[in-house]
């Protein structure tokens, strides 16, 4: 069964370091999201992207983040600058409808900001 | 109060018995959907509630949505050990944003 792939499953940085986390989203699907889950909280949406470009974004999407679909295959989030609180699992997921309204997460990635 | 409060927080059950889970919103919806997430894993999506449903079924699991009170509840019937896991819903806000509740930490005692 087809799944999205998350790269790398964790990932210690220094702060102030930039990080990329990296998805393989399952290939015929056409929407693609990223979220945060601070150990032990809710998952928090932070951005979603279609057609190339953002759909949306929330207020922890600042000017630190960023997202990328640099080939066609891969989905990308940059942090430029890490912050200690930037620590948590990061989740890519992707859907192939939005009348479907499924998302198909990956593992996740354990950002860990030291 | 958040978009997608689930209560309660935490519970635990024998196997075989049923466990209930609720979730409140604020705003109004289209659907809810209920997924479950594992220790340290991602989400997997369980079942999805469209706004002019009340009920459904799949399997051991019987979601409700009562839209006047803004909240929903999901039950898992003869529960299992491997339903242990967190247990969210999701609405989604405009087009393009998800918002997950709190969820609720299901424990089955083997």
């Amino acid at each position: 069964e087809p799944e999205v792939t998350q790269t790398p499953s964790h990932q210690v940085t220094q702060m102030g370091q930039e990080v990329i986390l990296r998805c393989v989203p399952i290939s015929n699907h056409l929407y693609f999201y990223w979220y945060r889950q601070i150990l032990g909280q809710k998952v928090e949406f932070l951005v979603s992207f279609y057609n190339n470009e953002i759909s949306e974004k929330s207020e922890i999407f600042d000017d630190q983040f960023s997202v990328e679909r640099p080939d066609g295959s891969n989905f990308t989030l940059k942090i430029r600058s890490t912050k200690l609180e930037d620590s948590a699992m990061y989740f890519c997921a992707s859907s192939d409808s939005l009348a479907k309204n499924i998302q198909y997460f990956g593992a996740g990635t354990r950002l860990s900001v030291l | 109060s958040q978009q997608g409060e689930e209560d309660p927080q935490a519970l635990s059950i024998q196997e075989g018995e049923n466990a209930t889970m609720n979730c409140s919103y604020k705003t109004s919806i289209n659907n809810l959907q209920w997924y479950r997430q594992n220790s340290g894993r991602g989400l997997v999506h369980l079942i999805l509630i469209r706004s002019n449903e009340r009920e459904k079924h799949s399997g051991r699991l019987r979601v409700t949505l009562d839209t006047s009170k803004k909240s929903s509840s999901l039950l898992i019937t003869a529960s299992r050990a491997a339903d242990t896991a967190s247990y969210f819903c999701a609405t989604r806000i405009g087009t393009y944003k998800y918002i997950f509740g709190t969820g609720t930490r299901l424990k089955v005692l083997a």
